[in-house]
């Protein structure tokens, strides 16, 4: 079957590293993206994977695992505005994206 | 930049009512979609449409309808509403069906339904 998960909150300070994983069990997996969602708000694409490895984009890198069926979001020099909730979604055979329900991330001074 | 945008930021309608929550893209994307966001859940779609006046059901199309006679407006219709599709509905769209793009989202809708 299809399923997705990652940790439902996750708390960090500003200036640490926060690590969020998001395992799947996808048919015909695509690739796997990851989102931004400040409340209240739309979410906003970070990053997307499809080969193993790392991709790095300025403070935030994603890392897949496609044998492992893993991924997570690494954010570095946390700031503030980087408390929002973090959405991993893998694409199936047929394209469409399968959502996890989210992680809600807590910056702290 | 890719601009999506939804007829309402905030909606309050009564149990019964016909419901019209519209979409708007000025990307000519050809793919359109609508979800549900629920606390707790991941985003669960409604409909999408490759294409104009095409459609296909999502995962939860019970009580809804779509309708997509302009590529760039793509409109979600609860017929009859209900307290349980008190949500925030999102609309996305993204450029080539077949292919792993990015898709964009809309504000969102948050929907009340008395």
């Amino acid at each position: 079957g299809q399923n997705i998960d990652q940790p439902t909150e996750m708390t960090a300070t500003e200036g640490a590293i926060v690590q969020i994983n998001c395992t799947y069990q996808t048919s015909g997996f695509n690739g796997l993206f990851w989102y931004q969602q400040h409340a209240g708000e739309a979410p906003t694409f970070l990053s997307y994977n499809v080969l193993d490895g790392l991709e790095e984009k300025g403070r935030f890198s994603s890392f897949l695992s496609r044998s492992k069926g893993y991924s997570y979001l690494l954010l570095k020099e946390l700031q503030m505005k980087d408390s929002a909730s973090y959405l991993c979604a893998s694409m199936d055979s047929n394209y469409q994206l399968i959502w996890g329900a989210g992680t809600k991330l807590i910056i702290k001074p | 930049d890719v601009k999506v945008t939804q007829s309402s930021r905030y909606l309050v309608k009564r149990t019964g009512e016909k419901v019209f929550l519209e979409c708007v893209q000025d990307m000519d994307h050809e793919n359109m979609f609508w979800y549900r966001q629920d606390p707790g859940l991941g985003l669960r779609l409604i409909y999408f449409s490759y294409d104009v006046k095409m459609k296909e059901k999502g995962d939860i199309p019970e009580g809804y309808s779509v309708s997509r006679e302009k590529k760039e407006r793509f409109s979600l219709i609860l017929e009859s509403a209900s307290t349980n599709q008190t949500s925030m509905y999102l609309c996305a769209s993204r450029s080539l069906a077949g292919e792993a793009e990015t898709q964009y989202f809309g504000p969102g809708t948050r929907l009340l339904v008395l």
